[in-house]
């Protein structure tokens, strides 16, 4: 199966200023089939980016995904205090369809 | 957008089953792909497998392969995921989700669009 390596696995910085996790896959994610979710405690996880940079339905420009092969970045510009949170990678080039274990973003 | 309703939380003895239950709103149950992925306290997200109620066909990763069985009732838009011989390690919040390619195309297909609101399972002795 295809393993997802996040990092850092916290970041910590402040409102306004710029994030970026990266997502490094033990093999090649083909098609670019790479998906970015934001989870806040005691919520389900919400779908920001598929396809590896492509944002789903409602989800802010301040939010943008790219990468390809086995390398990939999810960046968060002019944070806000409600994008303080943990974010996860899934690959869904290949069932399984894994997750990386998670990058926290705290203030 | 459809929205899916999980069952409650369950608390269960090592070595028993649980069922665990998310229903679908609206009139497209048929289109999706339902999948279930569950989370122990402070951990990440593990894919569990998935359905296509449409051909009633269902997929799993290896680890749980032969102890997970994922179902779908068309007639009340209701998709099952049956944990059997529980332990203790099991304990997590089981979530369903459907598959982003319904909304978002071929690209999208295999992303977690829309997530039910999960299901703590509990297995203590």
């Amino acid at each position: 199966e295809i393993v997802l390596t996040q990092s850092p696995g916290t970041l910590s910085l402040s409102p306004g200023e710029s994030a970026t996790l990266s997502c490094r896959a033990s093999q090649s994610v083909s098609s670019g089939y790479l998906a970015w979710y934001q989870q806040k405690h005691g919520q389900a996880p919400r779908l920001l980016i598929y396809g590896a940079s492509t944002r789903a339905t409602g989800i802010p420009d301040r939010f943008s995904g790219s990468g390809s092969g086995t390398d990939f970045t999810l960046t968060i510009s002019r944070l806000e205090a409600e994008d303080f949170a943990v974010y996860f990678c899934q690959q869904y080039s290949r069932p399984p369809y894994t997750f990386g274990q998670g990058t926290k973003l705290e203030i | 957008q459809v929205q899916m309703v999980q069952s409650g939380a369950e608390v269960k003895k090592p070595g028993s089953s649980v069922k665990v239950s998310c229903k679908a709103s609206g009139d497209t149950f048929n289109s999706y792909t339902f999948t279930w992925v569950r989370q122990a306290t402070g951990q990440g997200l593990e894919w569990m497998g998935r359905i296509v109620p449409m051909f009633g066909t269902a997929n799993y990763a290896q680890k749980f392969q032969g102890r997970v069985t994922i179902t779908a009732d068309k007639s009340t838009s209701t998709v099952y995921m049956d944990v059997s011989s529980l332990k203790s390690d099991d304990s997590a919040v089981y979530y369903c989700a459907t598959d982003g390619g319904f909304r978002y195309g071929p690209l999208g297909l295999g992303s977690l669009d829309t997530w039910g609101q999960g299901t703590p399972v509990i297995v203590s002795s």
